[in-house]
């Protein structure tokens, strides 16, 4: 059975940095794109970027190039999601999802909470 | 980028069908897929490549692309099927290729 299993929920002041993970399971991980999704409180889907972690192509969003940083670790079969400096604006839930022409498997959501 | 834009909000009494539109310049051109997200949960995808259905997904949902728009129909709709419905297409062209809809809030009367 796919299955991405996603880090928790994290709360964080701003300023500060942080990396969330998303592990897969059930298929080969270093085949599979891997996107990661943006959804601010009572907003849409936004794509952020995604992922090969066969040989860590990634791809992002021009909304957030330069913002996160998109990495993953194929020995493990996890990719991440990080941020050197948070903005309370990062306040949000990220979905992880694979990707093989649609999204049709996704991680539980990591929500991320920037708070003074 | 590309800009797809899908209505705010669309309502529909039991059993009756709804339809959500997508519109994006020749997005006929182009494979289009449909999520459902229900409050406080994942996105579930209810359709691929503009009309295939994955497992476990009714017949009732259903997907057609042309032009400059694509439809989600939802036929013989029930109270489960209030969510947000959001299209997203791959845009091969950009080296951003991931784009989503604005979302369309389902409301079943």
């Amino acid at each position: 059975e796919v299955q991405l299993v996603q880090s928790g929920a994290e709360v964080k002041k701003p300023g500060e940095s942080l990396k969330i993970s998303c592990k897969g399971s059930g298929y080969t991980f270093s085949t599979f794109w891997i996107a990661w999704v943006r959804q601010m409180p009572g907003k849409g889907l936004e794509w952020m970027g995604i992922i090969y972690p066969g040989d860590s192509d990634t791809r992002y969003s021009p909304s957030f190039q330069g913002q996160v940083t998109i990495s993953a670790d194929k020995s493990i079969s996890t990719a991440y999601l990080q941020w050197s400096s948070l903005k309370a604006s990062d306040t949000a839930m990220y979905y992880c999802a694979r990707w093989d022409a649609a999204m049709g498997y996704w991680g539980q959501g990591t929500l991320v909470t920037v708070s003074s | 980028s590309y800009v797809l834009t899908q209505p705010p909000s669309v309502s529909v009494a039991p059993g009756q069908t709804a339809r959500i539109t997508c519109g994006g310049n020749s997005i006929g051109s182009t494979n289009v897929h449909w999520y459902q997200q229900k409050p406080g949960q994942a996105p579930v995808l209810v359709v691929y490549d503009d009309s295939g259905r994955p497992s476990g997904i009714p017949e009732r949902f259903s997907g057609s692309n042309s032009g400059n728009t694509a439809t989600l129909t939802i036929s013989r709709v029930e109270a489960g099927d209030e969510a947000d419905y959001y299209c997203q297409v791959w845009d091969s062209s950009s080296n951003h290729p991931g784009v989503f809809g604005g979302g369309t809030k389902l409301t079943v009367l």
